[in-house]
């Protein structure tokens, strides 16, 4: 079964910090995605990883980075914390399209329910 | 763009009663769609997906949902739900070719005793 593990099930940081969520996944995905949610706003994609050390915008990337240095771990960087990112944070993987399996669903993690003071 | 229409936020059904949650999707393309389930204070959790074939696809916990191509739906069902059942439910859907997913904002289902 897919297991992808976020590192952290709550965090609070201060405003300024720079703060890095963890993600790993133990199936071998080439995808991997960071995720927002907010209440009655649904998943909006931060931004999507489709190989190591690629990355591709997603729908609201502005205040955030990430990293992908090897297959199964794909990080998110918030450079300087502001009050408005505090927000649940979903980490998921998927197999790319070129593998045969790329019509297959995305797998999450349990969250990071993230509070910036 | 695609976009995912939930337009139920919130539905309130009485334990063993049927329910309907719905989900329109905008683009007609060629598109795979799924349910996904948040239980509390938890990341999702598949329900049920639609690849191909048949229109009528079964998912875990009683669950099914139903294709509507003409329509651009995939309504989520249950005959008669469970107490466990309260959860918030997502459907998202997936142009061929394409990577990423597009989520609705979301439904969440009470169930009342």
């Amino acid at each position: 079964d897919v297991k992808v593990t976020q590192s952290s099930r709550y965090l609070v940081k201060r405003t300024g910090e720079k703060v890095f969520l963890e993600c790993v996944q133990d199936m071998d995905h080439e995808n991997m995605f960071w995720y927002r949610q907010d209440p009655g706003l649904g998943l909006r994609l931060i931004y999507f990883s489709y190989d190591v050390k690629m990355k591709e915008k997603g729908d609201i990337p502005e205040g955030y980075s990430v990293s992908r240095e090897k297959k199964e771990r794909f990080s998110l960087i918030l450079e300087s914390a502001s009050t408005n990112q505090t927000s649940m944070y979903l980490c998921a993987s998927s197999p790319g399209l070129w593998t045969g399996e790329g019509s297959q669903p995305q797998h999450f993690g349990d969250g990071t329910r993230l509070s910036i003071l | 763009a695609q976009s995912v229409t939930q337009l139920d936020s919130q539905v309130p059904v009485f334990e063993e009663a049927p329910v309907e949650l719905r989900c329109n999707y905008s683009s007609s393309v060629s598109v795979y769609l799924f349910w996904y389930v948040q239980y509390p204070n938890q990341g999702l959790q598949l329900l049920l997906k639609y690849l191909s074939g048949s229109t009528l696809v079964k998912g875990i916990n009683g669950f099914e949902a139903e294709f509507n191509k003409s329509q651009t739906s995939f309504h989520l069902r249950k005959p008669s739900v469970h107490i466990s059942d309260t959860a918030e439910y997502f459907c998202a859907v997936r142009d061929f070719g394409n990577e990423k997913l597009t989520f609705g904002t979301g439904t969440r289902l009470t169930i009342i005793p």
